[in-house]
């Protein structure tokens, strides 16, 4: 059966960077690697994706491991608001999300 | 421009009954996707429409079906309502299918049934 997984929770200072890793060791070739974040009654909201390179937007940043089983959602410097439910999620004929990493920003 | 709209946002159903959900996309999104999800599993993959077609479906029994307009509207029925369907439904619209581009979820539809 396919597989995500990723820590239940992680801590970082504000202001500091925050790499969130997700491991997905069964995705196929075609598989886009997708990164959401949830707010408490939100429904969750994009943050990033790609397919095999290194992605960078204004949020954040993606590393895609070689052999694409692992990937690490990079927070430049966490603020409060950056404090949610970090998922990643794989696509193309399957949809998996991983379970979640809480992430606390401490003042 | 407006974000993804789903009605009702909750509603409390019998066991046994069936349930109807409603997804309004961005405008201009031809991909719509349905998720559930639950405090125990959390969010799983429903099924997912482009262009009035189902391209993707996930492991749910066939009591959970869907359909997409020729508008991009989105509607999810659920027949015969368990107890273990009380859940959170979202849905999820794109401008391409299969993870191309980004997704924008709703607020969801908190479905409890009793």
């Amino acid at each position: 059966d396919a597989k995500t997984t990723q820590p239940n929770s992680m801590e970082s200072n504000e202001e500091e960077p925050v790499h969130l890793p997700c491991n997905h060791s069964t995705i196929s070739g075609t598989d886009y690697i997708h990164w959401y974040r949830q707010l408490p009654s939100q429904g969750p909201e994009y943050v990033i994706h790609g397919l095999t390179s290194n992605v960078n937007n204004r949020m954040a940043s993606l590393a895609i491991a070689e052999d694409r089983k692992s990937s690490t959602l990079i927070l430049h410097r966490a603020t409060l608001r950056d404090a949610a439910v970090y998922y990643c999620m794989t696509s193309y004929d399957k949809v998996i999300f991983g379970p979640g990493t809480s992430l606390s920003v401490i003042p | 421009k407006a974000g993804v709209t789903q009605t009702p946002r909750y509603l409390i159903k019998t066991r046994g009954q069936q349930v109807t959900l409603s997804c309004s996309p961005i405008s201009g999104h031809r991909s719509v996707s349905w998720y559930q999800q639950t405090p125990g599993q959390g969010l799983q993959f429903l099924f997912e429409y482009f262009s009035e077609t189902q391209r993707n479906k996930g492991n749910f029994p066939g009591r959970f079906s869907g359909r997409q307009f020729s508008n991009s509207r989105s509607e999810m029925n659920v027949s015969t309502l368990e107890l273990g369907d009380s859940a959170l439904y979202l849905c999820a619209s794109s401008q391409w299918d299969r993870g191309y581009t980004e997704a924008f979820f709703g607020q969801g539809t908190r479905l409890t049934v009793v």
